[in-house]
Formats: structure tokens, C-alpha cells, sequence
């Protein structure tokens, strides 16, 4: 089993340009989360995914936009890039939304924005 | 107050030594604690979880101090392998989202 798997692992984007990020998890989980880690800020969810269908905003939506295309499959889309996205991101993917699951983290896309 | 404060280090310790690592929550209702590790440029990945009992794994012990708001982990004869940052993870309150510490750097050193 691959676990979390998310591509590209590096991008490099101009300002205003648009890319999305691409997560998917071979675990059978229901539930999937988009974290940004930027230095001395710790982890910060952007967007989840309780079970397939639904997605909710977490702590720093803004700027960005999610769909969960399938049970596998949650993609995060950054509309007009902005060099404060500059971060790594995170996908994320657990058995279910109740807290006493273990989350299974993906490698993680470095984004650079200038 | 921080939801969830860790003292981020670094800690500098020889192999073999015991080193603990503190973190406060501010959320009274948190029901869930967590332990997690991050090797440098990689993914954070589970060490344990933390129940209201105290549980050990091998040279890892966590504890939890619901009273004082308080999660401890300490890290016994250390080995190099050990060195990481460790996050401290709480959730607000059941069926919300988990909230992450900054973490602590941990350096071990032969």
C-alpha cells in the first residue's frame, strides 16, 4: 500500500497563477484534511473532508478551494496564487472524523510562490 | 493564550540520556491528546497516543494531567534516531479538528 500520496512534490508559481494540488489514499478512510506547515507556525488545517460528499473550511481557508472527487481522491486549488501561500502542504487522511483516529500524512508539496 | 503551547527547544542531549518534553492545552473540553513525529523535511507520523491513565511504549512514556491542562512525554537511554520534532496534538472538543503544537526539536547526539 502506498498510504498518502500527493503530487507534484515541488512547484514554483508566479503570482495570479493557478495550480491544484493532488492527494489520494489507498486506505479505504473516509475522511481527508489539507494542512499548510509554515516555520514557527506548527501545522494549520485549510479544509477537510468528514466522509465522501462533504467538505468544511478549517482554520485558514481563504484562498483556496477543495473538492473531494472521490472516497480516494481531494484535491486543493489554489485560484490566484499569493506569495503568503508560499508554504509545504499536507494532505491527510483518517478512518474517520471522530478525534481517536490516527491521521496518515502524505509527503507533502513545498510551494513557492514569488 | 495559545491553544495548545509547547517549548520548542532545541533540546541538545548524549545518546542515553532521558529527556521530557512538556505541553500545555488551553480548552478545557479536549478529549483527545496525541503525540506526533517529524523528521526534518518529512511527514508528521504517530508516536502514541495519550490516555487520562499514562501510557508507555518501549523507552516512550506520555502522560496526561487533565486538572493542570497539561501532556508530557518522556524519551528514556535516547538514541540518535531519536532526534526529530516532536508535536503535541489536542483536539477542542469531540468531533472537532485536531489542533497541533508547534513542536520540539529534539538533538541527539553520540
Amino acid at each position: 500500500n502506498a498510504g498518502v500520496t500527493q503530487t507534484p512534490k515541488f512547484q514554483v508559481l508566479k503570482t495570479g497563477q493557478s495550480m491544484t494540488l493532488q492527494c489520494a489514499q489507498d486506505m479505504n478512510h473516509n475522511s481527508m484534511y489539507w494542512y499548510r506547515q509554515d516555520p514557527g507556525m506548527g501545522l494549520r488545517l485549510i479544509y477537510y473532508s468528514a466522509s465522501e460528499g462533504t467538505t468544511d473550511k478549517g482554520e485558514v481557508p481563504n484562498g483556496y478551494n477543495v473538492s473531494r472527487l472521490n472516497k480516494r481522491e481531494f484535491s486543493l486549488r489554489l485560484e490566484s496564487a499569493a506569495p503568503s501561500q508560499t508554504s509545504v502542504y499536507f494532505c491527510a487522511s483518517s478512518e474517520a472524523w471522530d478525534n481517536h483516529y490516527e491521521q496518515y500524512f502524505g509527503p507533502g508539496t513545498r510551494l513557492t510562490v514569488t | 493564550r495559545k491553544e495548545v503551547e509547547q517549548d520548542p527547544g532545541p533540546f541538545n542531549v548524549p545518546e542515553g540520556a532521558t529527556v521530557a518534553f512538556n505541553c500545555t492545552y488551553s480548552n478545557s473540553a479536549s478529549q483527545s491528546f496525541f503525540w506526533y513525529r517529524q523528521d526534518c523535511r518529512k511527514e508528521p507520523k504517530l508516536l502514541m497516543s495519550v490516555y487520562s491513565s499514562g501510557n508507555e511504549d518501549g523507552r516512550f512514556t506520555a502522560q496526561l494531567n487533565r486538572a493542570s491542562q497539561y501532556i508530557s512525554l518522556l524519551i528514556r537511554d535516547s538514541k540518535l534516531s531519536d532526534s526529530a520534532t516532536y508535536l503535541c496534538v489536542v483536539n477542542r472538543e469531540a468531533g472537532t479538528a485536531l489542533i497541533f503544537g508547534k513542536g520540539t526539536t529534539l538533538s541527539v547526539s553520540s
